[in-house]
């Protein structure tokens, strides 16, 4: 059962628009969630985060929306750039507990066009 | 500033061989490790962490298993390997449980 889901596996879009990444979530107790950004043979690197208690978190041209009663997440791009294409990793995890268990959707591969 | 050193980046290994990959990092005390898999059209698996020297946990029942001999150092390995262990391996490690995980750069492991 995949508690996080990407169902885009991927997504091409034209340099200077908008990138929408979209991540759903089936576990309510899920109360952290992380956006990775991966290069082919090299480890993720951290995006941007958000907390359950935010419904949006902005840094530079990375926007994250969290919609809670929806279970939905998405990532926005803006303006897209050619050095965004790589696989996005959507991650989630119940914080409580000591809880260790970082789960991943199974990534987008974004591609954006010159 | 804190880094991960992770190797080999590439490795091909018979089936049935052994395997040891290693982790290390370095700026920082008593981090917690992972080791994660991903596997082709799948996502990233949380396979071992480790809160502590000699402390692992396993979060999946396979063919592998973690040590943790010095506190900044995390091994992977397997007695005998299989072909299904095939993929690509990161290590990580994070200040807390779980707020920001940093990678390594990956190990690419082909087991023929």
């Amino acid at each position: 059962d995949q508690q996080v889901k990407q169902n885009s596996p991927s997504l091409s879009v034209q340099e200077g628009r908008i990138s929408i990444l979209n991540c759903d979530y089936t576990n309510s107790m899920f109360d952290y969630f992380l956006w990775y950004k991966k290069y082919p043979a090299e480890g993720p690197t951290f995006l941007i985060s958000i907390s359950s208690i935010k419904d949006k978190n902005e840094d530079g041209r990375f926007t994250v929306f969290l919609n809670k009663s929806a279970k939905h997440l998405s990532l926005h791009i803006v303006p897209s750039q050619p050095g965004d294409s790589a696989v996005y990793f959507c991650a989630a995890v119940y914080s409580g507990a000591g809880s260790h268990q970082l789960t991943f959707g199974k990534g987008t591969k974004l591609s954006v066009i010159p | 500033s804190q880094t991960i050193h992770q190797w080999p980046a590439t490795l091909v290994q018979p089936v049935g061989s052994p395997l040891s990959l290693e982790c290390t990092v370095e700026g920082t005390s008593n981090p917690n490790l992972y080791w994660y898999r991903q596997a082709a059209g799948r996502g990233l698996q949380l396979l071992f962490y480790s809160v502590g020297i000699g402390q692992i946990s396993s979060e999946v029942p396979q063919n592998l298993s973690a040590s943790r001999p010095q506190d900044r150092q995390f091994i992977l390995s397997s007695k005998k390997l299989l072909l299904s262990d095939s993929g690509f391996y990161l290590c990580a490690w994070s200040p807390l449980p779980y707020i920001e995980a940093f990678f390594g750069q990956g190990t690419r492991l082909t087991v023929v």
